[in-house]
């Protein structure tokens, strides 16, 4: 079964405008909640990551919102340019087995310039 | 300091042959995990190895799928009597010792024709 289940699959945005990606998961016991993104013919790359005591986290146009009771987290990317037409996947685990990551479906973020 | 390398970047075999796919993780790192990606997917977890031993082999179909990580040498994902539903990208990631970061390679895309 799917344990993190990522939407929408794709999106488009203009330049400058902020594409948001929603994730939710199952097991109340993951902790660690990464962001990967990947660039064709490229492995994923961290991102971004947050844990479940914080509820936001930005690191420079990419931010992180977390909400613990509802299990859901999300990413924005603020003032989004070309060169962030990624794939982006959700992921999360136990900080104790961190190699163990589940991922979601990913969405395709394009934006035009 | 080269990233993780993979290779083949691309692999064709036919019904019943076997695959190989190599990883050599980065200089320094002794922890490889492997992960596959199915068309329209996000990873799955397969295996976990440290230099020598497999510490979690979970998500690894129970047949015609072995890894190993030699002492020397790069860990290699071993897929015999290859079947279409094999067809994906498989990407190997490498990590020091305790909480530091994974790297992924750039994946092994293997066609099963």
């Amino acid at each position: 079964q799917q344990q993190v289940k990522q939407s929408p699959q794709s999106l488009i945005v203009q330049k400058g405008g902020i594409p948001i990606i929603n994730c939710a998961y199952e097991n109340t016991a993951f902790d660690y909640f990464p962001w990967y993104q990947q660039f064709p013919g490229k492995g994923p790359a961290l991102l971004i990551a947050i844990r479940p005591d914080v509820s936001e986290k930005k690191e420079g146009r990419f931010t992180i919102s977390f909400n613990k009771s509802a299990k859901q987290f999300s990413l924005h990317i603020m003032d989004s340019q070309p060169g962030d037409s990624a794939t982006y996947f959700c992921a999360a685990t136990l900080s104790s087995n961190d190699y163990k990551l589940s991922f979601g479906a990913g969405t395709t973020v394009t934006v035009r310039a | 300091n080269a990233g993780v390398m993979q290779n083949p970047r691309h692999l064709v075999r036919r019904r019943g042959q076997e695959a190989r796919l190599r990883c050599s993780p980065m200089k320094g790192h002794s922890h490889v995990y492997w992960y596959r990606q199915l068309p329209e997917e996000g990873l799955k977890f397969m295996v976990y190895l440290q230099k020598e031993n497999i510490i979690d082999e979970s998500g690894m179909p129970k047949e015609r799928f072995s890894a190993e990580f030699p002492k020397e040498g790069p860990s290699i994902l071993r897929i015999q009597q290859v079947v279409r539903g094999d067809s994906a990208a498989y990407f190997c990631a490498s990590k020091a010792g305790g909480n530091t970061e994974a790297f992924f390679g750039q994946g092994t895309r293997l066609t099963v024709v």
